[in-house]
């Protein structure tokens, strides 16, 4: 059984930087068939996807939000990380740590974090 | 980017009743290995999305067969049979052909 589980702060300062981090257990983050990444939803908005990362080789970011983005993994620990920079009251969302195939919706979440950009 | 577009915005639902939800692509969904990559996903209250349906109409396993999937190209569906009380949420489709990957608005489906 595959889970994902986020931690990291629920405030965050404007111009700050978010990080968060995803554990996952059940599959390993260097699955060479397996995407792992990180989507966002405003609250009681939609969902807006942020990158995908496949180990093997190919990262991908939306493009609004690649020059503020970063993923990362530690697979020591089987996690991974996001790093949002200059955050803003837009940047206010529930952030999911996903998994998904390639070509197929994620199909693994984790239960979400809810991070408040606020001073 | 391709843009994915639902209607309606809310369903309201007597029970046992079907539902039904469209959505639109700005371009085809098709591959050039030919397969069409066209998600559902249920969202129920609190709860992080959940998939139904991928590639059009192929149901995950333990997703309940009154819900369906159809389409082609551009245009696709996602039909309830029959509305249940626990279907109470908001349905997102989701392209996955190419990236950045990317979600209609989504539709609420709520029982009258």
């Amino acid at each position: 059984q595959v889970q994902l589980q986020e931690s990291g702060p629920g405030l965050v300062k404007p111009s700050e930087t978010l990080s968060l981090t995803c554990t996952v257990s059940g599959d390993s983050i260097t699955s060479s068939s397996d995407y792992w990444g990180w989507i966002r939803q405003p609250p009681g908005k939609g969902l807006e996807w942020i990158v995908s990362l496949l180990y093997s080789g190919g990262t991908y970011y939306n493009p609004s939000l690649r020059s503020r983005a970063t993923i990362s993994v530690d697979t020591s620990k089987n996690q991974l990380s996001l790093k949002l920079t200059s955050m803003t009251a837009a940047d206010t969302a529930t952030y999911y740590c996903m998994r998904h195939r390639p070509y197929i919706s994620p199909d693994y979440w984790g239960p979400g974090t809810l991070v408040t950009v606020s001073s | 980017d391709i843009v994915m577009t639902q209607t309606p915005l809310s369903s309201p639902v007597t029970l046992g009743q079907p539902a039904s939800i469209s959505c639109r692509a700005s371009q085809s969904l098709v591959h050039s290995n030919g397969n069409t990559y066209l998600n559902w996903l249920q969202q129920r209250p609190g709860q992080p999305p959940r998939l139904l349906i991928y590639k059009i109409s192929n149901r995950v396993s333990g997703v309940p067969d009154r819900f369906s999937g159809r389409g082609a190209g551009t245009d696709f569906t996602l039909e309830i049979s029959r509305v249940e009380a626990e279907d109470v949420g908001v349905y997102y489709c989701l392209q996955s052909k190419q990236f950045p990957l990317t979600f209609g608005g989504g539709t609420k489906v709520e029982i009258k």
